[in-house]
């Protein structure tokens, strides 16, 4: 079982480029996350989907934008990348209505904007 | 707008004593998550409570929630080395899918 795929795992950027960062998952989830984590903190939230279609900002949107268009995938769009956006990023998907609700997460993808 | 604080931040403490790591929330919630993180790794769960009074236990690691006073705790027994990284807790809003996590708590256990 994959589980949560991230791609892809590193990634260096100049300022102003544009990427998109991919997340799947396999696990027939509704609700998918993405995260930041900078050095020495804890992840904020940038936007999620509780379901296929449908997206919500997070605490930290601005400089960002998400896709849902399908139940399996959710990818977040750098249009104009800045050096703030330097971070590790990680994907999530939860379980919902099963009684377990448990969070699964990607491996991560480290993003240098120079 | 949900916080999530946890306290402390930080924690050195030896092998063999007891702590506990504070979580509190903001807003009404009923869903509570513990995750570890070892240094460039991603999160492993380590526990999901899902009500008012839930407690779960996994080796020397013990997790409550009590809902009313917005709080969870997780409590390391008798610490071994092996415990060292950084412990998160996460909350959802009741009735909604949005999931914030606390700055995080890094435990260093020194033999």
């Amino acid at each position: 079982n994959a589980g949560v795929t991230q791609t892809p795992k590193f990634q260096v950027l100049k300022t102003g480029q544009s990427m998109t960062l991919q997340c799947a998952q396999d696990m027939n989830h509704n609700s998918m996350y993405w995260y930041r984590q900078d050095p020495g903190m804890g992840l904020r939230l940038i936007y999620y989907s509780a379901s296929e279609g449908t997206t919500d900002k997070g605490e930290v949107p601005n400089g960002y934008n998400v896709s849902r268009l399908n139940k399996r995938e959710f990818s977040l769009r750098l249009e104009s990348a800045a050096p703030s956006q330097t971070s590790v990023y990680f994907c999530a998907s939860r379980e919902t209505g099963t009684g377990r609700e448990k969070l699964f997460f990607g491996s991560g993808t480290q993003l240098s904007v120079l | 707008e949900l916080k999530v604080e946890q306290n402390p931040l930080f924690l050195s403490m030896q092998e063999g004593k007891n702590y506990t790591i504070y979580c509190n929330y903001s807003t009404t919630s009923d869903r509570l998550y513990w995750y570890r993180q070892d240094p460039g790794k991603s999160l492993e769960s380590l526990f999901v409570l899902l009500s008012n009074g839930a407690v779960k236990q996994e080796g020397r690691l013990m997790a409550s929630l009590d809902t009313k006073a917005r709080l969870s705790t997780l409590h390391i027994t008798a610490a071994v080395h092996d415990l060292s990284a950084t412990y998160f807790c996460a909350v959802i809003i009741q009735g909604a899918q949005k999931l914030v996590f606390g700055q995080g708590t890094r435990l260093t256990i020194n033999p």
